[in-house]
């Protein structure tokens, strides 16, 4: 099925650094969705966008909606060491459809 | 809280049993819930979309008789894997929408199935 690319695909960082990743679609988008995955346990939501433009925050974690609505950017201030995870995002394009479209993954590891 | 409530998290059988999976939201109806799997180190892949009182819209190459779907009430879908063998062996994620078509879907823990 399709896929979203998102970069990068994994990274290392120390602790206290912040983060950013990306997420890219070759269509456009009227959703963008932020997930995160612990290890055995299924994706849970960090943030939901709906707006080209939008910039929305959740504690140390700020996403935004691209422009052109074929991108989206996540960041994480400051990291710590239970940032560890892989980041999906998730866009939603098709009116008349509950389904999403889900992001190849970029997996944080922080260093302590 | 959870949102999402998926059972069983972990499960191991022999080749050729079916093992079935529930999907249950819990504060809210869902008139349609997913059904992903994952394999390891990769994305989630969406197997089939479940339509309460109806039938479940399977994406290509998913097979219906293999992959039983039903979504018999408004707060619970099943995903049934009929006579599983090794390659069946993967992590199941259901998911499940509260309301409006662009609203975010709400994730269960997942299940772990793994035929032996």
């Amino acid at each position: 099925g399709q896929q979203l690319n998102q970069s990068p695909q994994s990274m290392f960082i120390q602790e206290g650094e912040d983060v950013s990743m990306n997420c890219t679609s070759s269509s456009i988008f009227n959703t963008w969705l932020w997930y995160k995955q612990d290890p055995g346990e299924g994706p849970v939501l960090l943030i939901a966008l709906y707006k080209a433009g939008e910039l929305t925050s959740n504690g140390r974690l700020t996403a935004q909606f691209g422009i052109t609505r074929k991108d989206s950017f996540l960041n994480i201030s400051a990291s710590i060491p239970s940032d560890v995870g892989i980041y999906f995002c998730a866009g939603h394009a098709t009116s008349g459809t509950y389904k999403y479209i889900f992001g190849t993954g970029t997996r944080l590891k922080v260093l302590a | 809280g959870a949102v999402v409530s998926q059972h069983p998290s972990w499960v191991i059988c022999k080749s050729g049993t079916s093992v079935k999976i529930e999907c249950r939201s819990l504060d809210f109806q869902a008139t349609t819930m997913f059904w992903y799997r994952q394999f390891p180190k990769q994305s989630l892949m969406l197997m089939a979309t479940s339509n309460e009182g109806s039938k479940a819209t399977y994406e290509q190459g998913v097979e219906k008789d293999k992959f039983l779907i039903n979504h018999a009430s408004l707060t619970l879908s099943t995903l049934t894997v009929t006579s599983a063998h090794p390659e069946d062996s993967s992590f199941y994620i259901c998911s499940a929408n509260r309301g409006r078509v662009n609203q975010p879907q709400h994730f269960g823990d997942g299940t772990r199935l793994s035929i032996l």
